[in-house]
């Protein structure tokens, strides 16, 4: 299985911060990464495929770039609604690995 | 609109079985590969099993093949997840997804919320 490495685990921000996420696949999977955001109760919400493609209706906010094994996840100004906890996933080969999420909280 | 619902999950002795279902709405099913997806309390996303749209061809993670088996009636609009041999590491939430493909990528489009397994005695 393709591990996937996502980091930070967790970070602390404010409303109007630029973050970045960062993914890292243990193989090439050329621009086979996706995105998702998750909340607690929900089902999760498909923001970025294909590295960098954005998924339909989703804010321009978000961002993602990479390709090969280094991937990022950035959001431009983060808005109250954009606290979650976001997670890569890779769907070059079965399964398709996610990597264990990063949880952005509220500083 | 396009919705997935689970539905099926409960508390189960370790050793027991367990069939979850997945009822979609607002598109045509047999047209999409579905998925099923757990999340155990406080780990990550794990992608465990897939179907494709005709029901021809299946896949298992590593950690439930054997003990599991996906099917799909497309009459029905209906995904399943039929579980044998529970453990307790099988305990988590179970979603159902399906698959989006398009230029550059394919991903998880719909999700469903998700249905929770207990195994425990």
């Amino acid at each position: 299985d393709i591990q996937m490495t996502q980091s930070p685990s967790s970070l602390s921000a404010s409303v109007g911060d630029r973050l970045t996420i960062t993914c890292r696949t243990s193989q090439s999977i050329s621009s086979y990464l996706n995105w998702y955001q998750e909340k607690p109760g929900k089902a999760p919400k498909l923001l970025i495929y294909g590295a960098s493609r954005l998924q339909s209706g989703v804010p321009s906010r978000f961002s993602g770039g990479g390709s090969g094994t280094d991937f990022t996840l950035t959001i431009s100004s983060l808005q109250p609604e954009d606290f979650a906890t976001y997670s890569c996933q890779q769907s070059y080969s079965f399964p398709w690995t996610f990597g264990h999420g990063t949880k952005v909280e509220i500083k | 609109e396009v919705q997935l619902v689970e539905s099926g999950g409960g508390l189960v002795q370790p050793g027991g079985s367990l069939r979850l279902s997945c009822t979609a709405s607002g598109f045509t099913f047999s047209n999409y590969a579905m998925h099923w997806v757990r999340q155990a309390p406080g780990k990550g996303l794990e992608h465990i099993s897939s179907i494709l749209g005709n029901g021809g061809t299946t896949s298992y993670a590593e950690s439930v093949k054997g003990r599991f088996t996906i099917s799909r009636d497309n009459s029905k609009n209906t995904l399943y997840l039929q579980m044998g041999s529970l453990r307790p590491e099988d305990t988590a939430v179970y979603h159902c997804a399906r698959v989006f493909i398009a230029t550059g990528g394919r991903a998880f489009d719909i999700w469903g919320q998700g249905t929770k397994v207990t195994v425990s005695s």
